[in-house]
């Protein structure tokens, strides 16, 4: 499986737009870009998946440059709620695989 | 709220108790997984059940763990001879077989072990 490579944390205020960027040089032709949320004493939620360019949902939007090596998660003017942990996850798709969390960051959405 | 439930939220144990934990997936989804999770990391995989059928173990769960899932429906966690070290949350997550490229899993809101 790919490595990523995220920041610890981010700060942000409200209203702001929040962009995490998350590495992944080593990604496989086969591979899918899925973001999950973890809110404190809660299970990660999805938050989006993609494989190339960009993907738009209610939630975020996710950046993929042609090289596929980065992906950037954007959040459009986050609130307080969004303060929670992000974890970029990267593998094949479709199958039955377990997923496999790195250490995530930390975004500390501040008023 | 994901349609998976866990229980307890919460079990404070002593060290060398035996515990277990249920949970339910969302009903029409086959495939749970068991993950934990300590401080400040991200979860980490456990086992994998495609119905009742166990079909994969992580080198994490000793001989001391033992997981089910008698009919396809619900499952259970349980930890035997409990250490301080097992003392982390225990999540659980419900995937349904489909050909659509997501991977979403849909998580409980986990089990928060303390052994004293």
């Amino acid at each position: 499986l790919a490595k990523t490579t995220q920041p610890i944390s981010m700060d942000s205020y409200e209203g702001q737009e929040v962009n995490i960027t998350c590495s992944h040089n080593n990604i496989a032709t086969n591979d899918y870009i899925t973001w999950y949320q973890q809110f404190p004493s809660q299970g990660p939620r999805f938050i989006i998946q993609g494989y190339k360019t960009k993907v738009t949902n209610e939630v975020a939007s996710l950046f993929i440059p042609a090289d596929r090596k980065s992906s950037t998660l954007s959040l459009p003017r986050v609130s307080l709620s969004d303060t929670a942990v992000y974890y970029c996850l990267v593998g094949p798709s479709g199958s039955a695989r377990q997923l496999t969390f790195g250490s995530g960051t930390q975004l500390t959405v501040l008023p | 709220d994901t349609g998976v439930s866990q229980d307890p939220r919460h079990k404070i144990t002593k060290r060398g108790q035996n515990v277990t934990f249920r949970c339910d997936p969302i009903s029409e989804h086959n495939r749970l997984y068991w993950y934990r999770q300590t401080l400040g990391q991200g979860p980490e995989f456990l086992t994998y059940f495609q119905n009742e059928a166990q079909l994969e173990k992580s080198r994490l769960l000793s001989d001391r763990f033992s997981a089910e899932r008698p009919k396809g429906s619900f499952s259970t966690l349980e930890i035997q001879r409990t250490e301080q070290g097992d003392s982390a949350m225990y999540l659980c997550a419900s995937r349904a077989t489909s050909a659509a490229s997501t991977d979403t899993q849909y998580f409980g809101p986990g089990t928060r072990l303390t052994v004293l």
